[in-house]
C-alpha cells in the first residue's frame, strides 16, 4: 500500500530541545515536502526535495532544518524549538509527473511550552 | 508564483451537488490543478486532478475553465460525511523543462452538508 508514514503523532516538548519528526515514502518518489497548518493559515510549505541531496525552501523555513540522504525519508529537524512553532505538521510525497497525485502523512501535532 | 483563492466556507443540504471554486489565475500552461479534502486534523485526502480539460472520478468532477484561470469541483450527490475543508491546489511549474516541489495552497473552502 502506498503510504507516507510520519512519527511521532504528537510530541511535546520544551523550548530549545532539538527534536526530529520523521517522514517516509514507499513510493520511490523523487519529490518530498513538509508543511504547517496554523488556525487561519492554512497550509504553508515549509522546506520541500526534488530528490536526494537536492532541497529548497518553501514558504516558512525560519527554525527548521532538512536532510534527504535516501531517497524514501526526508526528516524535519528543528534545532532550537520556540513556542511559535507549536503546530500541526504534514510530510508530502509526488513524483516528478505532474500527472499524478500527491500523497500525504497523518500529520505530527507538536507543542513547544 | 501562481497563487489560489477559494471562499472560506460553503453550505450544501444533503443530496445536492456541491460545487466548490477555485480562482488561480496566475496559472501558468503545464501546472496542474488538484483537489483535496482534510477532515478534522487528518491528512489531506486526494480528490482529484487536471490540467485543461475536465475530468471525473468515482468521488467527483473537475470542471476548469477554458482560459485555465479557474475552477469548480464537484461533489455530484453530497453526503453528511462530506463534510470538510477542500483545497485547491496548483504545483508550481519552472521555466523550460525543469520541475519544481514547490505547492501553492488555496485557504481551503469549508463545506457543510446540512441534512
Amino acid at each position: 500500500e502506498a503510504q507516507v508514514t510520519q512519527n511521532p503523532r504528537y510530541l511535546i516538548t520544551v523550548t530549545g530541545k532539538k527534536l526530529t519528526v520523521t517522514c517516509s515514502q514507499n513510493m520511490n518518489h523523487e519529490y518530498m515536502s513538509w508543511y504547517r497548518q496554523d488556525p487561519g493559515l492554512g497550509l504553508r510549505q515549509i522546506y520541500y526535495s526534488m530528490n536526494v541531496e537536492v532541497t529548497d525552501k518553501g514558504d516558512v523555513p525560519e527554525g527548521y532544518k532538512v536532510s534527504r540522504k535516501e531517497k524514501r525519508n526526508f526528516p524535519l529537524i528543528l534545532e532550537s524549538p520556540s513556542p511559535n512553532q507549536t503546530s500541526l505538521y504534514f510530510c508530502a510525497s509526488y513524483s516528478r509527473s505532474y500527472n499524478s497525485p500527491l500523497h500525504f502523512g497523518n500529520g505530527t501535532r507538536l507543542t513547544v511550552t | 508564483d501562481a497563487k489560489t483563492t477559494q471562499p472560506p466556507s460553503m453550505d450544501c443540504a444533503e443530496g445536492r451537488a456541491a460545487n466548490l471554486p477555485c480562482n488561480h489565475s496566475t496559472i501558468s500552461g503545464n501546472e496542474y490543478v488538484y483537489w483535496y479534502r482534510q477532515i478534522h486534523s487528518q491528512g489531506p485526502q486526494y480528490i482529484i486532478h487536471g490540467l485543461k480539460n475536465n475530468e471525473t472520478n468515482e468521488m467527483a468532477s473537475l470542471i476548469i475553465t477554458e482560459d485555465r484561470k479557474s475552477s469548480t469541483l464537484i461533489l455530484p450527490h453530497a453526503t453528511l460525511r462530506d463534510t470538510a475543508v477542500y483545497y485547491c491546489i496548483v504545483r508550481v511549474a519552472s521555466l523550460g523543462s525543469s520541475n519544481t516541489g514547490k505547492l501553492i495552497f488555496g485557504q481551503g473552502t469549508t463545506l457543510q452538508v446540512k441534512p
